[in-house]
Order: structure tokens, then C-alpha cells, then sequence
């Protein structure tokens, strides 16, 4: 149980196109799901939370115009980097808390992005 | 602001035997959660133990334990039988245990440890 599914894996794109990046929890219904970012060799670093129906809370430093995020529903959250620059390439990781057991998250497998 | 250390950037050990990963943590409240997370190659997370620090038994999860002392603000895990799959970058996290439902439930994560186990 609990598992957190991320699409795509890995991305490449030019420059100026936008990416989206979807976020599902599978077995179970997630209230509340995070954005990271992660550096080669670096912690994992809070973009943003975002809780289903309401407005995304983003971390101080993080634009949100930049990094679009949607939670429509308990099993999904998306996260759009818009006017995608190389500075952007990273590894996004997406997480989850459920709705029952609200301690833990779990962890998705993460998105590699390269701009081009 | 919560803060997690991991002073070990690198640690190995050899395969069979004992290694522990240090984790201090600076908080002023009382309830709160612990966790250590692996992230191997793949780099998917993986939860590999969780500590209420409510409880004073320290928590144990097959081959993993940890060490938590709650007024030295320590949290170690310890891995015994070292196994080549157990090489991985460890992350020690903290998660308050406050209600908010946003800025309560979020994580926040050590440096990581580096983890080599030699055959």
C-alpha cells in the first residue's frame, strides 16, 4: 500500500516551453501533497504544499507563477514549470500524506528534468 | 525554525557488520516525529523508520533501530548486518506534530548521509 506514482519519469525540453508534472497517490487518498526539488548530491528541498481544493502554500524564494501547482482531487497534484529555462533542470519529487495515516509521506519516484 | 544535522557526509562499512548514522535535530517543542528515509540510486525515497517522540522505546524495524535521546535531541539509526542493498543516501527528517494542516505537516531534512557498504 500507499504508493505515490510521478509522469513523466524524465523530460527534456527547449527553452520557453512549459512542462507539467502529475502527482498520484494510488491507494489511497491524500490530503495534503508536497513539491521538492533536488540537486545532485543535495537534500531535498520544499517547493511548495498544496492541499486538495485550495491554493498551493509555497516556500519563501519559490515564484509561483514559475511553478504552477493544481491538487483537483485526493489523488492528484500537478506541477507545471512554465517558461522552462536550464537553470530549471533538477529532479522534482512529489509526495503524499494520506487522509488516514497522516504522520507519514510517501514518497514518488521523481521527474528528471533537463532544459535544453 | 526547525533544524536536522547530519554531521557524516560519507560513512562505509563492510558487509555483515554494524554502522551508525548520526542525526541531531534543534527544536523547542515536544510533539513531534522522526523519521530516517533511503534514497538509493534510483533515487526513489524509502521510509526506513519512524520515532514518535512521545515514545520513549526507541523504534526497531528488522536490521534497523534507532538510538533517539529526546533531551540530547539525538536521533541515530543504527543498521546491523550491513547488506550491499543497504548502500544509499540516508536522510534524517523532522516533522512537527502540530495540527496545522500545512505548515504542520511538512518535513524537514538533514544534508543526508552517503552510505557505502564493500563486500
Amino acid at each position: 500500500g500507499a504508493v505515490v506514482s510521478q509522469h513523466p519519469s524524465r523530460v527534456i525540453c527547449k527553452s520557453g516551453t512549459s512542462v507539467k508534472i502529475e502527482c498520484r497517490s494510488l491507494d489511497f487518498q491524500a490530503t495534503t501533497m508536497f513539491w521538492y526539488r533536488q540537486f545532485p548530491k543535495q537534500s531535498l528541498m520544499l517547493m511548495a504544499t498544496s492541499n486538495e481544493g485550495s491554493k498551493a502554500t509555497y516556500e519563501q524564494g519559490v515564484e509561483k507563477d514559475k511553478f504552477l501547482i493544481n491538487h483537483a482531487s485526493l489523488t492528484l497534484s500537478t506541477l507545471t514549470v512554465t517558461s522552462a529555462h536550464p537553470e530549471d533542470s533538477s529532479f522534482y519529487i512529489c509526495s503524499a500524506r494520506s487522509i488516514l495515516g497522516r504522520e507519514t509521506q510517501y514518497f514518488g519516484p521523481g521527474t528528471r528534468l533537463l532544459v535544453l | 525554525a526547525q533544524t536536522v544535522t547530519q554531521s557524516q557526509p560519507e560513512m562505509s562499512v563492510q558487509e555483515a557488520e554494524t554502522v551508525t548514522l548520526s542525526c541531531t535535530y534543534d527544536t523547542s517543542e515536544s510533539d513531534y516525529y522522526l523519521f530516517w528515509y533511503k534514497q538509493p540510486p534510483s533515487r526513489q525515497m524509502i521510509l526506513v523508520i519512524r520515532q514518535e517522540a512521545y515514545k520513549q522505546q526507541n523504534a526497531t524495524e528488522n536490521r534497523f533501530s534507532v538510538n533517539f535521546q529526546k533531551a540530547a535531541k539525538s536521533f541515530s539509526l543504527k543498521i546491523s548486518d550491513s547488506q550491499l542493498g543497504d548502500a544509499a543516501m540516508y536522510f534524517c527528517a523532522y516533522r512537527s506534530g502540530a495540527l496545522q494542516e500545512t505548515s504542520g505537516s511538512r518535513l524537514t531534512f538533514g544534508e543526508g548521509t552517503q552510505l557505502t557498504v564493500n563486500p
